[in-house]
């Protein structure tokens, strides 16, 4: 069963707007959150993080929003910009659990 | 200049061949992770070690196999039992288990 859910695998953005990508956990015991960024045929590079004791994160153009009582967080871009079309993968960890679990990722594409 | 390198970046393998996926780190980080990335799966976690000599199996350990005799090498090799190991393989290292992974640039495996 999927710990970490990312729901939309792509998503299409105009370039200048707000790209909001979404991620759902259901593992109540998480309490670190981190979105990576992927470009194809390359290794995955941490974006930003967030703690369970936050519910907020800014990080440049990056902010990652953690509501944990809907078990819920998403990353906002703003604005979005060409280079940031990849794909998208939500990971958490905490718990019995001593690994970090991802989601299946989400496609972002920036439109012109 | 500190990070994780794979190699090589393209491998070949033949029919009941074993093959070996060179992962090498100068972070010190102790944690080192295997994934495998197939379209649409998303990263699934194929072994991982928490410290030298030490490894456990993840999601998908079956026909792989790994050793961890020096902190910052982690080698995983995949063996003639696994049924299909066309894939893109990612390894990773973080300071401890739980904390930010980081990804080398992964190593794209084709069967001939």
């Amino acid at each position: 069963d999927q710990q970490v859910k990312q729901n939309s695998p792509s998503l299409s953005v105009q370039e200048g707007r707000i790209s909001i990508l979404n991620c759902d956990y259901t593992n109540s015991m998480f309490d670190y959150f981190l979105w990576y960024k992927k470009y194809p045929a390359e290794g995955p590079t941490f974006l930003i993080s967030i703690s369970s004791i936050k519910d907020k994160n800014e990080d440049g153009r990056f902010t990652v929003f953690l509501n944990k009582s809907a078990k819920h967080l998403s990353l906002h871009i703003v604005p979005s910009q060409p280079g940031d079309s990849a794909v998208y993968f939500c990971a958490a960890s905490g718990g019995r659990d001593d690994k970090i679990i991802f989601g299946k990722g989400t496609r972002l594409h920036i439109l012109p | 200049d500190g990070g994780i390198t794979q190699s090589p970046k393209y491998l070949f393998r033949k029919e009941g061949q074993n093959v070996t996926l060179s992962c090498e780190q100068n972070l010190n980080h102790d944690a080192m992770y295997w994934y495998r990335q197939d379209p649409g799966q998303g990263l699934r976690l194929i072994y991982y070690s928490q410290i030298v000599n030490d490894f456990q199996k993840g999601d998908i350990a079956e026909g792989y196999s790994v050793s961890r005799e020096k902190k910052e090498s982690f080698p995983l090799t995949v063996t003639s039992a696994q049924k299909n190991p066309t894939a893109f393989y990612l390894c990773a290292s973080s300071i401890y288990s739980l904390e930010t992974q980081y990804f080398g640039p992964g190593t794209r495996l084709l069967v001939l």
